[in-house]
């Protein structure tokens, strides 16, 4: 089946603190995937996608995602949170040649002032 | 450039009636996509239009939806009747032609249905 992991449902730090969503994915062929943010109040947008190349990824606000093939893995991490930061993430996947997306369940990310 | 609409942001119902949600995707995408979120899960694809043109609708979860796009540009979703698992966020996005699976979808604000 079609699905998305994200092992954390709800993570708070204190601004400053690194931050590393886990983000694993099950489909039997090549993907494309995403990081979408929803900041309270605003639309889901996109923070990185990565479709092929390089497996690093660098997006929006500082944020970059690892594609470990052989973990079926798209981790997101930031070495620095901020206050602003605080937000509900998303990571999804479309299969190559398919237009929908699958999404994980989300994390809701707060950070301390 | 103006985003992804839709209408209502909210909307309670009784279960049994009818509701009819509209979204308008960024102008000149063709492609053009439902999603819904029930509380506390993933959110879920529904359909997928290009132009007016249904592409793919595997996830509409039962024939009580119906979407349609007139005219290749705006979208509505109606839910007939309304049951209680009804109740989520419904998401819109689009996307431009041309950009294939590879290219961001941009989602609208959605539009928070309550089925009591």
């Amino acid at each position: 089946a079609q699905s998305v992991s994200q092992h954390n449902h709800h993570v708070i730090l204190s601004e400053a603190a690194s931050l590393e969503l886990g983000c694993n994915y099950s489909y039997g062929g090549t993907v494309n995937l995403f990081w979408y943010v929803q900041y309270p109040g605003q639309h889901l947008q996109l923070l990185l996608k990565y479709f092929s190349g390089d497996p690093l990824v660098k997006g929006i606000k500082g944020f970059e995602a690892e594609f470990i093939k052989s973990k079926f893995s798209f981790n997101l991490r930031k070495p620095s949170v901020q206050w602003s930061d605080t937000a509900e993430y998303f990571c999804a996947f479309a299969g190559s040649g398919t237009y929908k997306y699958i999404f994980g369940t989300g994390t809701r990310l707060k950070v301390l002032a | 450039e103006a985003g992804v609409t839709q209408f209502p942001s909210h909307s309670v119902i009784e279960k049994g009636q009818t509701v009819t949600l509209r979204c308008d995707p960024i102008s000149g995408h063709d492609n053009l996509y439902w999603y819904r979120r029930v509380m506390g899960k993933e959110i879920k694809f529904l359909l997928h239009f290009v132009k007016e043109s249904k592409q793919d609708e595997s996830g509409m979860p039962n024939n009580r939806f119906l979407a349609e796009r007139t005219g290749g540009t705006y979208s509505t979703l109606k839910v007939q009747p309304a049951e209680l698992e009804d109740s989520g966020v419904y998401f819109c996005a689009s996307s431009p032609t041309g950009t294939g699976a590879w290219g961001e979808q941009f989602f609208g604000p959605g539009t928070r249905l309550t089925v009591l």
